[in-house]
């Protein structure tokens, strides 16, 4: 089973701060890395799939990077909205696994 | 648009069972693979099971896998996940979600609520 370990656990940030997010596989996952961004009492939304491409209706201001086994999602500057839940996943060989999540909490 | 509506969930004591219901509504069910993810109150999110389209492939989680079984019904637009031998770790909210082939889990259910307690 491929592992994701997500980092930092806690982002403490102030609106119109860049964000930046870390996604680490314990193997290659080629691109197929996918991240989603949840808020509290909420299902998860789709936001980037196969490592940079935003999903419909996803800002500008959403960027992923990476490939093989480092990613890397990238909030330029932070709107009040943004504050959430964000989590990495990988398909691999029928078996799909998810990060542990990276909190962007209002500093 | 696309809805994804779940039912079944509630409180059950370990060892009994549970099926979970998603009703699928606004695009052609018989086309997509579907999932069910759950998530642990406080936690974050795990993939439980996928079935492909026609139903007849199915893949499971480690921790599911033996217990808990995931059908669909194309006729009905309904995915379902029949849950027994339950534990009290599999206390969580389950989501069913649409798999997109190229995109991942496009859109999710709002979720029902498993409480697995005596």
């Amino acid at each position: 089973e491929i592992v994701l370990t997500q980092s930092p656990a806690t982002l403490s940030l102030s609106p119109g701060e860049r964000a930046t997010l870390s996604c680490r596989a314990s193997q290659s996952v080629s691109n197929y890395l996918t991240w989603y961004q949840q808020k509290p009492g909420q299902a998860p939304r789709l936001l980037i799939y196969d490592t940079s491409n935003r999903a419909t209706g996803i800002p500008a201001r959403f960027s992923g990077s990476g490939s093989g086994t480092d990613f890397t999602l990238t909030i330029s500057s932070l709107e009040p909205e943004d504050f959430a839940v964000y989590y990495c996943q990988q398909r691999s060989n029928w078996l799909w696994t998810f990060g542990q999540g990276t909190k962007v909490e209002i500093k | 648009q696309v809805h994804l509506v779940e039912s079944g969930g509630g409180v059950v004591q370990p060892g009994r069972s549970l099926r979970l219901s998603c009703a699928a509504s606004g695009f052609t069910f018989s086309s997509y693979g579907m999932h069910w993810v759950r998530q642990a109150p406080g936690e974050g999110l795990e993939w439980v099971a996928f079935i492909r389209y026609g139903g007849s492939d199915k893949y499971y989680a480690d921790s599911v896998k033996g217990r808990f079984t995931i059908s669909r019904d194309n006729s009905k637009n309904t995915l379902y996940l029949q849950m027994n031998s339950l534990k009290a770790e599999d206390t969580a909210v389950y989501y069913c979600a649409k798999d997109d082939p190229r995109a991942g889990y496009d859109y999710w259910g709002q979720g029902t609520l498993v409480t697995v307690s005596s």
